[in-house]
C-alpha cells in the first residue's frame, strides 16, 4: 500500500526558510503529491501540489525528487503564521492517503 | 463567500445512538469527502461521492454510512455499529476528477465537528 513519512516535528526562526520532507517510496506514476496544512480546530488547507515538475505559488514552492520517491515543501521565509501541521499526501485513481504530519513551530 | 459548512461544532452521543453529522457546499462541486481523525494523526478517509446518487467506500468505512441526494450535501451517519467513535470529523469538496478521483484537484475542507461518546 502507498505510504507517505513525515518526520514529527520541526523549528524554524522566523524569517528563515523552511524545508519539510516527506517520503512516499511506494508512489505510483500516476499519483500526485499535495500538500496541506492544519491549524488546531480547523480544516486543513491547501498548500500546492504537483506530478513531477517542481512547482510554485504564492504560499510555497513544491521540489520533487527525479525518482518521486520523496518531495519537499519550501516555505521561502517563514512568519509565526506558518506555524501548523504539513501534511504530505499522495492522491491517484481511488486513493487519497495521508502522512501522519509535521508539526511546525516557528520561532520569534 | 463559497465553502463548506460543518455542523453541529461539537457533538455528544449517547452509547447505541446513531448520529448524523452534516456537510453542506456552495461550492458547486461534484466530489464531496468524509474523514476521520484521531489526535495526532493524519486523515483517514471514510467515504466519497464524485456525483449525486453515488458514493464509494473509503479505508474505514465500517460502522459509518452516508446519502448524497443533492449536490450540495453529504450528510454522515455514524452507527451505533461503529465500536469507537470518538474523533474528529473532517467533511472535503473538490472538482471531480474525469474518470478518476482526487488525482490532481485540490481539497477544500470544512472546520471539522468534534464526536464525544457520554
Amino acid at each position: 500500500d502507498a505510504k507517505t513519512t513525515q518526520p514529527n516535528s520541526m523549528e524554524s526562526n522566523e524569517e528563515e526558510p523552511v524545508h519539510l520532507p516527506c517520503n512516499h517510496s511506494t508512489i505510483s506514476g500516476t499519483d500526485y503529491i499535495h500538500w496541506y496544512r492544519q491549524l488546531p480546530s480547523q480544516g486543513p488547507e491547501y498548500v500546492i501540489h504537483g506530478l513531477t515538475s517542481n512547482v510554485n505559488n504564492r504560499m510555497a514552492s513544491l521540489a520533487i525528487a527525479e525518482d518521486r520517491k520523496s518531495s519537499t515543501l519550501i516555505l521561502h521565509r517563514a512568519t509565526l503564521r506558518d506555524a501548523a501541521v504539513y501534511y504530505c499526501l499522495l492522491s491517484g485513481t481511488y486513493k487519497y492517503i495521508f502522512g501522519t504530519g509535521t508539526r511546525l513551530k516557528v520561532l520569534a | 463567500d463559497g465553502g463548506i459548512t460543518q455542523s453541529p461544532k461539537y457533538l455528544f452521543r449517547k452509547e447505541g445512538q446513531n448520529v448524523t453529522l452534516s456537510c453542506e457546499q456552495n461550492l458547486n462541486h461534484d466530489a464531496m469527502y468524509w474523514y476521520r481523525q484521531d489526535p495526532g494523526q493524519g486523515l483517514r478517509l471514510i467515504y466519497y461521492s464524485q456525483i449525486v446518487n453515488d458514493f464509494q467506500k473509503g479505508d474505514i468505512a465500517e460502522g459509518y454510512s452516508v446519502s448524497r441526494e443533492k449536490k450540495e450535501s453529504f450528510p454522515l451517519t455514524v452507527t451505533s455499529a461503529q465500536k469507537n467513535p470518538t474523533a474528529f470529523y473532517l467533511c472535503a469538496s473538490s472538482i471531480r476528477s474525469p474518470g478518476q478521483f482526487g488525482s490532481n484537484q485540490p481539497q477544500h475542507f470544512g472546520d471539522g465537528t468534534r464526536l464525544s461518546i457520554l
